[in-house]
């Protein structure tokens, strides 16, 4: 089975910097993203990660360290405009896209 | 990145009733999602939109409430069955990103569904 782990809030204040940390066990596999959610729209993607490491995406950067089951997303620089939910997704089975999806972190970012 | 839209944006439906989602992709995709956000709630995958065969419908789904249409490789369509006030939420089509050279998962804008 899947099981997700990720905060359910975060507040933070504009210009600093914010790490979203998930925890996940899965059956197999194969990469993991971060989406981003605001109220009343549809996902949209910011990274995948399938190696270990740090990846590095302008404000966003993310982290992946596969023998831990950990993965993180660091927002520099917040904005109010990040104030979103972000949500953690591994992707399981080789060979496979589908995705689980946690419960996602809300972060609010305030002046 | 795919461009993805659905039909309807919204819709307010009665009980007993059913509702055809469409959604349309610009480019070919060789995976299309169905997944459904309840009210602040994550995203579940309700199943996966196989061109030509059969859809496969994750653990809690099943075709007779969902069924799911997959005719080409650019559109599919989502039918909630025999509504009630308990499928009022967000239905979302996604697409992988291999028809534009690409992975990711891209998703639709999502049919908001509220059943009285």
């Amino acid at each position: 089975g899947q099981n997700i782990d990720q905060p359910t809030e975060m507040t933070a204040t504009e210009g600093a910097i914010v790490q979203i940390n998930c925890t996940y066990q899965t059956s197999g596999f194969n990469g993991l993203f971060w989406y981003q959610q605001h109220a009343g729209e549809a996902p949209t993607f910011l990274s995948y990660n399938v190696l270990d490491g740090l990846e590095e995406k302008g404000r966003f950067s993310s982290f992946l360290s596969r023998s831990k089951g950990y993965s993180y997303l660091l927002l520099k620089e917040l904005q109010m405009k990040d104030s979103a939910s972000y949500l953690c997704a591994p992707l399981s089975g080789a060979g496979s896209y589908q995705l689980t999806f946690g419960k996602g972190t809300k972060l609010s970012v305030i002046p | 990145s795919a461009v993805i839209s659905q039909k309807p944006s919204r819709d307010i439906c009665q009980r007993g009733t059913s509702l055809t989602i469409q959604c349309q992709v610009d480019s070919q995709v060789t995976m299309m999602f169905w997944y459904r956000q309840q009210p602040g709630q994550s995203l579940t995958l309700i199943a996966t939109a196989n061109q030509g065969s059969e859809a496969t419908y994750e653990s809690g789904f099943v075709i007779d409430k969902f069924p799911i249409s997959r005719p080409n490789l650019t559109f599919s369509t989502l039918t909630v069955s025999n509504m009630s006030p308990e499928d009022s939420s967000i239905y979302l089509c996604s697409v992988d990103g291999q028809g534009a050279g690409t992975d990711t998962q891209y998703f639709g804008p999502g049919t908001r569904l509220t059943v009285l």
